[in-house]
Protein backbone atom coordinates (compact mmCIF):
# COMPACT_ATOMS: atom_id res chain seq x y z
CA UNK A 1 0.00 0.00 0.00
CA UNK A 2 1.56 3.30 -1.03
CA UNK A 3 1.82 5.93 1.85
CA UNK A 4 2.26 9.81 0.24
CA UNK A 5 4.46 10.10 -2.58
CA UNK A 6 6.18 13.17 -3.26
CA UNK A 7 8.61 14.56 -6.32
CA UNK A 8 11.25 16.04 -7.14
CA UNK A 9 12.99 15.05 -3.79
CA UNK A 10 15.38 17.68 -4.04
CA UNK A 11 15.31 21.26 -6.28
CA UNK A 12 17.45 24.44 -6.53
CA UNK A 13 15.81 27.39 -7.87
CA UNK A 14 17.03 30.76 -7.92
CA UNK A 15 15.52 33.92 -6.33
CA UNK A 16 12.48 35.64 -8.45
CA UNK A 17 11.98 31.99 -10.51
CA UNK A 18 8.78 29.62 -9.89
CA UNK A 19 8.56 26.24 -8.78
CA UNK A 20 5.77 23.54 -8.67
CA UNK A 21 5.97 20.54 -6.14
CA UNK A 22 3.72 17.26 -6.65
CA UNK A 23 2.17 15.05 -4.23
CA UNK A 24 -0.07 11.62 -4.47
CA UNK A 25 -1.78 10.90 -1.11
CA UNK A 26 -1.94 7.71 0.07
CA UNK A 27 -4.46 5.50 -1.02
CA UNK A 28 -8.27 5.65 0.02
CA UNK A 29 -7.33 9.62 1.33
CA UNK A 30 -8.93 12.39 -0.66
CA UNK A 31 -7.94 15.69 1.50
CA UNK A 32 -4.28 17.05 0.89
CA UNK A 33 -2.64 19.56 3.52
CA UNK A 34 0.87 20.97 2.27
CA UNK A 35 3.25 22.14 5.29
CA UNK A 36 6.22 23.98 5.15
CA UNK A 37 9.03 23.03 7.81
CA UNK A 38 11.96 25.52 8.12
CA UNK A 39 15.39 24.05 10.01
CA UNK A 40 15.21 23.24 13.18
CA UNK A 41 11.54 24.20 13.64
CA UNK A 42 8.24 22.23 13.38
CA UNK A 43 5.64 22.32 9.90
CA UNK A 44 3.65 25.42 9.17
CA UNK A 45 0.44 25.04 7.34
CA UNK A 46 0.30 26.26 4.52
CA UNK A 47 -3.17 25.06 3.29
CA UNK A 48 -5.81 21.61 2.61
CA UNK A 49 -7.37 21.13 -0.16
CA UNK A 50 -10.13 18.06 -0.68
CA UNK A 51 -12.89 18.04 -3.37
CA UNK A 52 -10.58 20.03 -5.65
CA UNK A 53 -10.92 23.15 -4.20
CA UNK A 54 -8.94 25.21 -1.35
CA UNK A 55 -10.76 24.61 1.96
CA UNK A 56 -8.36 26.17 5.11
CA UNK A 57 -5.19 28.51 4.63
CA UNK A 58 -2.36 29.39 6.95
CA UNK A 59 -0.73 32.81 6.88
CA UNK A 60 1.39 32.45 3.96
CA UNK A 61 1.09 35.07 0.95
CA UNK A 62 -0.51 34.58 -2.30
CA UNK A 63 2.70 33.77 -3.55
CA UNK A 64 1.56 30.57 -2.63
CA UNK A 65 -1.00 28.84 -4.78
CA UNK A 66 -2.35 24.98 -4.92
CA UNK A 67 -4.46 22.58 -7.14
CA UNK A 68 -5.50 19.17 -6.51
CA UNK A 69 -6.94 17.62 -9.22
CA UNK A 70 -9.87 14.69 -9.57
CA UNK A 71 -7.68 11.73 -8.59
CA UNK A 72 -6.81 13.60 -5.04
CA UNK A 73 -3.62 14.28 -5.96
CA UNK A 74 -1.88 18.16 -5.76
CA UNK A 75 0.17 20.78 -6.76
CA UNK A 76 1.99 23.46 -4.50
CA UNK A 77 3.14 26.49 -6.65
CA UNK A 78 5.61 28.61 -5.24
CA UNK A 79 6.31 32.22 -7.54
CA UNK A 80 9.20 34.88 -7.33
CA UNK A 81 10.81 32.64 -5.03
CA UNK A 82 12.42 34.36 -2.27
CA UNK A 83 15.81 32.75 -0.36
CA UNK A 84 13.13 32.51 2.81
CA UNK A 85 11.49 30.12 0.97
CA UNK A 86 14.18 27.82 1.48
CA UNK A 87 12.74 24.85 3.14
CA UNK A 88 11.26 21.10 3.28
CA UNK A 89 8.09 21.30 1.76
CA UNK A 90 6.26 17.86 3.14
CA UNK A 91 2.45 17.41 2.03
CA UNK A 92 0.13 15.10 4.29
CA UNK A 93 -3.05 13.73 3.58
CA UNK A 94 -6.25 12.53 5.41
CA UNK A 95 -9.49 10.75 4.69
CA UNK A 96 -11.89 13.60 5.24
CA UNK A 97 -14.00 13.87 8.31
CA UNK A 98 -11.35 12.24 10.03
CA UNK A 99 -9.13 14.70 10.84
CA UNK A 100 -8.53 13.36 14.59
CA UNK A 101 -6.97 10.31 13.07
CA UNK A 102 -3.61 12.18 11.85
CA UNK A 103 -1.64 12.82 8.97
CA UNK A 104 0.05 10.43 6.63
CA UNK A 105 2.82 12.53 5.52
CA UNK A 106 5.67 12.14 2.15
CA UNK A 107 8.67 12.36 2.69
CA UNK A 108 9.28 15.55 2.14
CA UNK A 109 11.08 18.14 -1.07
CA UNK A 110 14.20 19.58 -0.10
CA UNK A 111 13.54 23.27 -1.93
CA UNK A 112 16.97 25.70 -1.82
CA UNK A 113 16.43 29.07 -3.27
CA UNK A 114 19.97 30.60 -4.03
CA UNK B 1 -4.10 31.40 18.65
CA UNK B 2 -2.90 27.75 18.83
CA UNK B 3 0.42 26.83 19.94
CA UNK B 4 2.52 24.27 21.30
CA UNK B 5 5.62 24.34 23.46
CA UNK B 6 8.30 21.54 23.82
CA UNK B 7 11.08 20.63 26.60
CA UNK B 8 13.79 22.12 24.26
CA UNK B 9 16.64 19.82 23.17
CA UNK B 10 18.69 18.18 22.37
CA UNK B 11 18.40 15.14 24.78
CA UNK B 12 21.17 12.70 25.03
CA UNK B 13 20.66 9.25 27.14
CA UNK B 14 22.32 6.27 27.62
CA UNK B 15 20.23 2.76 26.33
CA UNK B 16 17.19 1.98 28.74
CA UNK B 17 16.50 5.12 30.44
CA UNK B 18 13.89 6.67 31.15
CA UNK B 19 12.62 9.20 28.57
CA UNK B 20 10.14 12.32 28.96
CA UNK B 21 9.51 14.84 26.51
CA UNK B 22 7.59 18.18 28.15
CA UNK B 23 4.76 19.35 25.52
CA UNK B 24 2.19 21.73 26.63
CA UNK B 25 -0.59 23.59 24.33
CA UNK B 26 -2.73 26.25 24.18
CA UNK B 27 -6.24 25.99 22.08
CA UNK B 28 -9.60 26.83 22.02
CA UNK B 29 -12.25 24.24 21.89
CA UNK B 30 -11.49 20.92 22.58
CA UNK B 31 -8.69 19.43 20.10
CA UNK B 32 -7.06 16.00 19.45
CA UNK B 33 -2.85 15.79 20.43
CA UNK B 34 -0.47 14.19 18.76
CA UNK B 35 3.38 12.85 18.87
CA UNK B 36 5.05 12.79 15.46
CA UNK B 37 8.47 11.35 14.69
CA UNK B 38 10.80 12.23 11.60
CA UNK B 39 14.03 9.96 11.55
CA UNK B 40 16.56 12.31 9.01
CA UNK B 41 16.30 12.55 5.38
CA UNK B 42 12.43 11.44 5.99
CA UNK B 43 8.53 13.00 6.58
CA UNK B 44 7.20 12.86 10.02
CA UNK B 45 5.18 9.74 10.86
CA UNK B 46 2.26 9.26 13.84
CA UNK B 47 3.61 7.81 16.91
CA UNK B 48 0.48 8.24 19.38
CA UNK B 49 -2.74 10.54 19.22
CA UNK B 50 -5.34 10.84 21.85
CA UNK B 51 -8.74 12.67 21.17
CA UNK B 52 -10.01 13.78 24.20
CA UNK B 53 -9.48 14.27 27.80
CA UNK B 54 -7.79 11.30 29.87
CA UNK B 55 -7.12 9.31 26.74
CA UNK B 56 -3.88 7.76 26.71
CA UNK B 57 -2.28 7.32 23.26
CA UNK B 58 0.77 4.57 23.42
CA UNK B 59 2.76 2.95 20.43
CA UNK B 60 5.84 1.22 20.62
CA UNK B 61 6.62 1.49 24.15
CA UNK B 62 5.62 5.03 23.77
CA UNK B 63 2.74 6.40 26.06
CA UNK B 64 1.46 10.17 26.64
CA UNK B 65 -2.01 10.82 28.32
CA UNK B 66 -4.06 13.92 27.25
CA UNK B 67 -4.43 16.37 30.19
CA UNK B 68 -6.75 19.21 29.81
CA UNK B 69 -6.68 20.42 33.15
CA UNK B 70 -2.71 20.95 32.83
CA UNK B 71 -2.90 21.26 29.02
CA UNK B 72 -0.62 19.08 28.85
CA UNK B 73 0.79 15.92 26.23
CA UNK B 74 3.91 15.05 27.80
CA UNK B 75 5.96 11.73 25.57
CA UNK B 76 7.38 9.14 27.68
CA UNK B 77 8.84 5.46 27.69
CA UNK B 78 10.60 3.38 29.88
CA UNK B 79 13.68 2.12 28.23
CA UNK B 80 14.54 3.63 24.91
CA UNK B 81 17.09 2.35 22.38
CA UNK B 82 19.35 3.22 20.02
CA UNK B 83 16.45 3.48 17.17
CA UNK B 84 14.96 5.51 19.42
CA UNK B 85 16.82 8.27 18.19
CA UNK B 86 15.17 11.19 15.97
CA UNK B 87 13.06 14.31 16.38
CA UNK B 88 10.14 14.10 18.12
CA UNK B 89 7.09 16.66 17.56
CA UNK B 90 4.04 17.69 19.28
CA UNK B 91 0.88 18.83 18.03
CA UNK B 92 -2.25 19.55 18.37
CA UNK B 93 -5.39 19.46 15.92
CA UNK B 94 -8.12 21.80 15.60
CA UNK B 95 -10.93 20.29 13.73
CA UNK B 96 -12.61 23.57 12.72
CA UNK B 97 -9.26 25.34 11.39
CA UNK B 98 -8.10 22.31 9.42
CA UNK B 99 -5.16 22.25 10.41
CA UNK B 100 -2.00 21.06 12.75
CA UNK B 101 -0.11 23.16 15.10
CA UNK B 102 3.24 21.56 15.70
CA UNK B 103 6.14 22.28 18.45
CA UNK B 104 9.60 23.45 17.56
CA UNK B 105 10.78 19.65 17.77
CA UNK B 106 12.77 17.48 19.87
CA UNK B 107 15.90 16.05 19.34
CA UNK B 108 16.59 12.65 20.66
CA UNK B 109 20.37 11.09 20.51
CA UNK B 110 20.46 7.18 22.49
CA UNK B 111 24.05 6.54 23.30
CA UNK B 112 24.74 2.50 23.34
Amino acid sequence: DAGVTQSPTHLIKTRGQQVTLRCSPKSGHDTVSWYQQALGQGPQFIFQYYEEEERQRGNFPDRFSGHQFPNYSSELNVNALLLGDSALYLCASTVKGDSRGGYTFGSGTRLTVV
Amino acid sequence: GDSVTQMEGPVTLSEEAFLTINCTYTATGYPSLFWYVQYPGEGLQLLLKATKADDKGSNKGFEATYRKETTSFHLEKGSVQVSDSAVYFCALHNTNAGKSTFGDGTTLTVKP
